[in-house]
């Protein structure tokens, strides 16, 4: 157990639809960030929160945004799905982004 | 920019033989270099890391890898493979900047049979 949880596990949905995933970090850990891992691209690092705050930006689509909370739990919400956005989402924590990311379990994203 | 090359998709071994999985890249700035293991329907786990220091890096599951500046790679290796090592393995690097953000290779599958 990486002490990163991510939810919801699996997500079905329809094309045009728009959705929000979850991540909490692992306890004290301050920074977040999300990959997405799809079979075309393989695991491609989409955005980085450290402690609120945007830190990085990869190759995140204009249609997809981020947040870090107070709490510091971030989501990930992709809006005007397209059948090329089902792929595997990871969020990953550590504490001030320097040392090794601990990763989530994942939540695989269908689009039908 | 960075790029990380892992050379092979997939490698076949005998339960109890060795095994090296290649990893090459490329960077014009310092680099930390990772290799994560991802098990099926699991998120990826970290086997072992460079930041510094002695360029041969133990990790956990008896992995160990071996940093080579000159030749720019960063191979993981096991003396002696289990059933349960089956899984898919990736090499990452991560630039010494404010960021920290992980570019990943494209993954080495390891398949070992009985």
């Amino acid at each position: 157990d990486s002490g990163v949880t991510q939810t919801p596990k699996h997500l079905i949905t329809a094309t045009g639809q728009r959705v929000t995933l979850r991540c909490s970090p692992r306890s004290g850990d301050l920074s977040v960030y999300w990959y997405q891992q799809s079979l075309d691209q393989g695991l491609q690092f989409l955005i980085q929160y450290y402690n609120g705050e945007e830190r990085a930006k990869g190759n995140i689509l204009e249609r997809f945004s981020a947040q870090q909370f107070p709490d510091l739990h971030s989501e990930l919400n992709l809006s005007s799905l397209e059948l090329g956005d089902s792929a595997l989402y990871f969020c990953a924590s550590s504490v001030l982004g320097d040392e090794p990311q601990h990763f989530g379990d994942g939540t695989r994203l269908s689009i039908l | 920019a960075q790029s990380v090359t892992q050379l092979d998709s997939q490698v076949p071994v005998f339960e109890e033989a060795p095994v090296e999985l290649r990893c090459n890249y490329s960077s014009s700035v310092s680099v930390y270099l990772f290799w994560y293991v991802q098990y099926p329907n699991q998120g990826l786990q970290l086997l072992l890391k460079y930041l510094s220091g002695s360029t041969l890096v133990k990790g956990i599951n008896g992995f160990e890898a071996e940093f080579n500046k000159s030749q720019t790679s960063f191979h993981l290796r096991k003396p002696s493979v289990h059933i349960s090592d089956t899984a898919e393995y990736f090499c990452a690097v991560s630039r010494m900047d404010s960021s920290y953000k992980l570019i990943f290779g494209s993954g080495t599958r390891l398949l070992v049979r009985p």
